[in-house]
């Protein structure tokens, strides 16, 4: 079965220093990976998504992600965080072929000055 | 702006009660999917519909049902409500059913609280 684990429950972090956010996937065939990001009280925003190609994906915001297929990863970056970036992240897969996201538990992200 | 509109923001029933909860999709959004997210958790797929007809189910029971309108607008019901139904449900609309339909657009979520 397709599950999205997130390692971190909590990552506190310097505003200005860099952070990662790390996610694994286990799907035995092709999916496609998302970040998207929750503010409080509020939906999900799309960060970043791989479908296919080139593996180091940007998005929005300044974050950046890496796709590593042997490892089945795409940990989340951003080289300088900002007191803005505290919220929640969460991970999510796609299937090809199918049709529901894949959410892992989220990780708090909470920026300190 | 994701286009995805839900509707009401927060709601409070009784256990027992029944819930009718709305959403407008993402204008040539075609299908939608509705989300369960508990506290503390990340989202959990309910179920989806495609071109009005539901196409893909989570592990809910039957009690969770909905409907998708022609104009692709989308309801989610919930019947004999329960204290463990009180979570934030997020509704996301999709272009489609292929690659161009991979990105999910969220709604800002209804809020039910059950007492």
């Amino acid at each position: 079965a397709q599950s999205v684990t997130q390692l971190d429950s909590q990552v506190p972090v310097f505003e200005e220093a860099p952070v990662e956010l790390r996610c694994n996937y286990s799907s035995s065939v092709s999916v496609y990976l998302f970040w998207y990001v929750q503010y409080p009280n509020q939906g999900l925003q799309l960060l970043l998504k791989y479908l296919s190609g080139s593996t180091l994906v940007k998005g929005i915001n300044g974050f950046e992600a890496e796709f590593n297929k042997s490892q089945t990863s795409f940990h989340l970056r951003k080289p300088s965080v900002h007191i803005s970036d505290t919220a929640e992240y969460f991970c999510a897969a796609l299937t090809s072929g199918t049709y529901k996201y894949i959410f892992g538990t989220g990780t708090r992200l909470k920026v300190l000055a | 702006e994701t286009g995805v509109t839900q509707s009401p923001t927060h709601l409070i029933k009784t256990r027992g009660q029944q819930v009718t909860l709305r959403c407008s999709s993402q204008s040539g959004h075609n299908t939608v999917s509705w989300y369960q997210q508990a506290l503390g958790q990340g989202p959990q797929f309910i179920f989806q519909y495609y071109r009005e007809e539901e196409n893909g189910r989570g592990n809910f029971p039957p009690r969770f049902s909905g409907l998708q309108f022609p104009n692709y607008s989308s309801e989610l019901n919930v019947n004999a409500l329960e204290l463990d139904d009180s979570a934030l449900y997020l509704c996301a609309s999709r272009a489609g059913q292929g690659r161009a339909g991979t990105e999910a657009f969220f709604g800002q979520g209804t809020r039910l609280t059950v007492v």
